[in-house]
């Protein structure tokens, strides 16, 4: 089992640029949630996805997008980057209502 | 607001030693306490969780103390090990709504 994989691992973007990042949830898991993780914080949840919709929203610009795919796999968009944009970005996914959520390696966003 | 406080920042331990990490919660809807532990550069890692209707639970080295008057809850590593060294985070869930809020972790260093 591959577990919560997400690519790509390092992303350098131009402010004002557009960014998607890919997760893909750990077998047999058909939630998918997204987080940020600045340097020396704690994650902050943006939003999760089940059945194709977005189910729960953090408090995150609409700059922020997302997208479930039917293999459950999601994308987490961000358009109109922003310095503070910059971050680790993690996938987390879960079976359900199963309180355990399996965490991927994240992606470190840089935004110069 | 921050959901969830925790404490202390960093924390420095010899080899053998006990390591206490604290964390406080506002929300008494919450029903789900998970510690994670992530080391430089991964996602994080369940390590131990609790629900309020215990107030201690225990996996080999780990243990959470949780104390639902207070809205407080504690991990505790018995013979800390230079392997645990990396950061730790408190969460706490709200069970229906699977969204974690974190606390802003606490850096353990090991001495050995």
């Amino acid at each position: 089992d591959a577990g919560v994989t997400q690519s790509p691992t390092h992303l350098i973007k131009t402010r004002g640029q557009q960014v998607t990042l890919r997760c893909s949830p750990k077998s047999g898991h058909d939630t998918v949630s997204w987080y940020q993780q600045a340097l020396g914080q704690g994650p902050q949840f943006i939003f999760q996805y089940y059945e194709e919709e977005e189910r729960q929203r953090g408090n995150f610009p609409d700059r922020f997008s997302g997208h479930q795919f039917p293999n459950y796999s999601s994308e987490l968009n961000v358009n109109a980057l922003l310095l503070g944009d910059s971050a680790l970005y993690l996938c987390a996914s879960r079976w359900g209502q199963n309180t355990e959520a399996f965490f991927g390696q994240g992606t470190r966003l840089t935004v110069v | 607001q921050q959901q969830v406080k925790q404490s202390p920042q960093s924390l420095i331990v010899q080899k053998g030693g006990i390591s206490i990490i604290n964390c406080a919660y506002e929300n008494t809807a919450f029903d789900y306490f998970p510690w994670y532990q992530q080391f430089p550069g991964k996602g994080p890692a369940l390590l131990i969780a609790i629900r309020p209707d215990v107030s201690e639970k225990k996996e080999g080295r780990f243990t959470i103390s949780f104390n639902k008057s207070a809205k407080q809850f504690s991990l505790h590593i018995m013979d800390s090990q230079p392997g645990d060294s990396a950061t730790y985070f408190c969460a706490a869930m709200r069970y229906n709504f699977n969204k974690f809020y974190f606390g802003s972790g606490t850096k353990l260093n090991v001495k050995p």
